[in-house]
């Protein structure tokens, strides 16, 4: 059973493109992230989301939007996807009280042409 | 503001060496400290943290990392590498409980046979 899922896995698109990425978690966590991660490995956190509400809005264009329906999901909207915009992309999730814990999905490796 | 410097972004061993991966830290208030692992084209996943009780943390797959205040140190060690312990390592800071990790820039373990 996975905990934290994402989709899609891989996404090549080209630029000017909107595109979203899904992430869903069935572990009963009120907090749930979307993560950055560039091709030198570096893992940026870029929104947060506790109980539907935003929390942690870094700084980031907003060309990219979060959605959060309900506490078990948080999806990533790009618009005018930029060749900068390439990276993996990863989504968590942390219990109440254990925001430090969190736990990662696979993440999704976008790809902008 | 919080910071991690991984010092050495790749590190290689002998099958059965001693594992040592350095981290500092930078933070204005008593810090929790964590290090995660991320094995080929996966999620990250928490190998132990540090949340202001024992010093000496213990963590999975025979890690261990010790909290040096004096130092702003975190090192994580292994007694014994083993191979399938080959993958990237990321050090993270979190100002007491809120949401907000802030990773280190990764140092990747090769494990020699």
């Amino acid at each position: 059973d996975t905990a934290v899922s994402q989709t899609p896995k891989y996404l090549v698109t080209q630029m000017g493109n909107d595109k979203s990425i899904k992430c869903e978690q069935n572990l009963g966590h009120d907090t749930m992230y979307w993560y950055k991660q560039d091709s030198k490995k570096f893992l940026k956190i870029m929104f947060s989301y506790n109980n539907k509400e935003l929390i942690i809005n870094e700084t980031v264009p907003n060309r990219f939007s979060p959605k959060s329906p309900d506490k078990a999901h948080l999806n990533l909207h790009i618009n005018s996807l930029e060749l900068g915009d390439s990276a993996v992309y990863f989504c968590a999730s942390s219990q109440e009280g254990r925001p430090y814990e969190q736990y990662f999905g696979p993440g999704t490796r976008l790809t902008v042409t | 503001a919080q910071s991690v410097t991984q010092l050495g972004s790749h590190v290689s061993v002998s099958e059965g060496a001693l594992v040592l991966l350095r981290c500092n830290y930078s933070s204005s208030v008593p810090p929790y400290l964590f290090w995660y692992v991320q094995y080929p084209n996966q999620g990250l996943q928490l190998l132990l943290k540090y949340t202001s009780a024992a010093t000496l943390v213990k963590g999975i797959n025979g890690f261990e990392a010790e909290f040096k205040k004096s130092e702003t140190s975190f090192h994580l060690t292994k007694p014994s590498a083993h191979m399938s312990d080959a993958a990237e390592y990321f050090c993270a800071v979190s100002e007491g409980s809120n949401y907000k990790l802030t990773f280190g820039k990764g140092t990747l373990l090769t494990v020699n046979p």
